[in-house]
C-alpha cells in the first residue's frame, strides 16, 4: 500500500495550546498536502508543500517536510476550539494521474 | 476556491438495488476525477481514477462491476453502485484535480438496509 501512516491517531488539548500531528510515506513524491475533514464532511485544502520545499506557513498552520525521512508535521499554533476535526496527509506521487493517497489521519480535539 | 458538488449528500436503499452518485464540477474542467471511500473513523481510500471519455482505472481490490464509473464530460462523473449490500454502505467523495489541487465534494452517506 502506498498508504503513509500519522501520528497520533488522536490528539486531545486545551484551547490555546499548539497541535502537532506527523505524517510518513513510501515513496518518492511529487507535494504533499494536508487536509483537514470536519466529521461526516467533506475535505478542505489546507496546505501543499512541495517536494523541493521544507518549510511552509499560512495563517496558524506551519508545515514541514523531510523527504530524506519521508516524513512531515502539521503545526497548528494557538488552537481554538473550532480547529476540532480530522487531519489527513495526501501524497501525490511523481508520475500517473496525480492521484492523492491518505494517509490514517488524526482526529484533533481541541477543548475550550 | 473551485467547487465541486456531489449529489445527493444521504441516500437509503434497499439491498440489491443499485445507487447512482454524482459528482460535477461546477466552475472548472476535470478531465481526471477520482473516487474514494471513508468507513467510520478512517482515511480514505481510494478506488478509482475517472478519466473523461475513457475506461476508468481501478485500484486493487476494488470491484470494477460492483462499483461502476462513468466520466461523461469535462465535468460529470458518476459512480454507481451495483446490486448493492450491506457491506456498500459507507461514505464516497469525489475529487476533481484543478491544478496541482484535488478539490472535494461534501462527500455521499450510502446505508444499505
Amino acid at each position: 500500500s502506498q498508504q503513509g501512516e500519522e501520528d497520533p491517531q488522536a490528539l486531545s488539548i486545551q484551547e490555546g495550546e499548539n497541535a502537532t500531528m506527523n505524517c510518513s510515506y513510501k515513496t518518492s513524491i511529487n507535494n504533499l498536502q494536508w487536509y483537514r475533514q470536519n466529521s461526516g464532511r467533506g475535505l478542505v485544502h489546507l496546505i501543499l508543500i512541495r517536494s523541493n520545499e521544507r518549510e511552509k506557513h499560512s495563517g496558524r498552520l506551519r508545515v514541514t517536510l523531510d523527504t530524506s525521512k519521508k516524513s512531515s508535521s502539521l503545526l497548528i499554533t494557538a488552537s481554538r476550539a473550532a480547529d476540532t476535526a480530522s487531519y489527513f496527509c495526501a501524497t501525490v506521487f511523481s508520475g500517473g494521474y496525480n492521484k492523492l493517497i491518505f494517509g490514517a489521519g488524526t482526529r484533533l480535539a481541541v477543548h475550550p | 476556491g473551485a467547487v465541486v458538488s456531489q449529489h445527493p449528500s444521504r441516500v437509503i436503499c434497499k439491498s440489491g438495488t443499485s445507487v447512482k452518485i454524482e459528482c460535477r464540477s461546477l466552475d472548472f474542467q476535470a478531465t481526471t476525477m477520482f473516487w474514494y471511500r471513508q468507513f467510520p473513523k478512517k482515511s480514505l481510500m481510494l478506488m478509482a481514477t475517472s478519466n473523461e471519455g475513457s475506461k476508468a482505472t481501478y485500484e486493487q481490490g476494488v470491484e470494477k462491476d460492483k462499483f461502476l464509473i462513468n466520466h461523461a464530460s469535462l465535468t460529470l462523473s458518476t459512480l454507481t453502485v451495483t446490486s448493492a449490500h450491506p457491506e456498500d454502505s459507507s461514505f464516497y467523495i469525489c475529487s476533481a484535480q484543478g491544478g496541482t489541487e484535488a478539490f472535494f465534494g461534501q462527500g455521499t452517506r450510502l446505508t444499505v438496509v
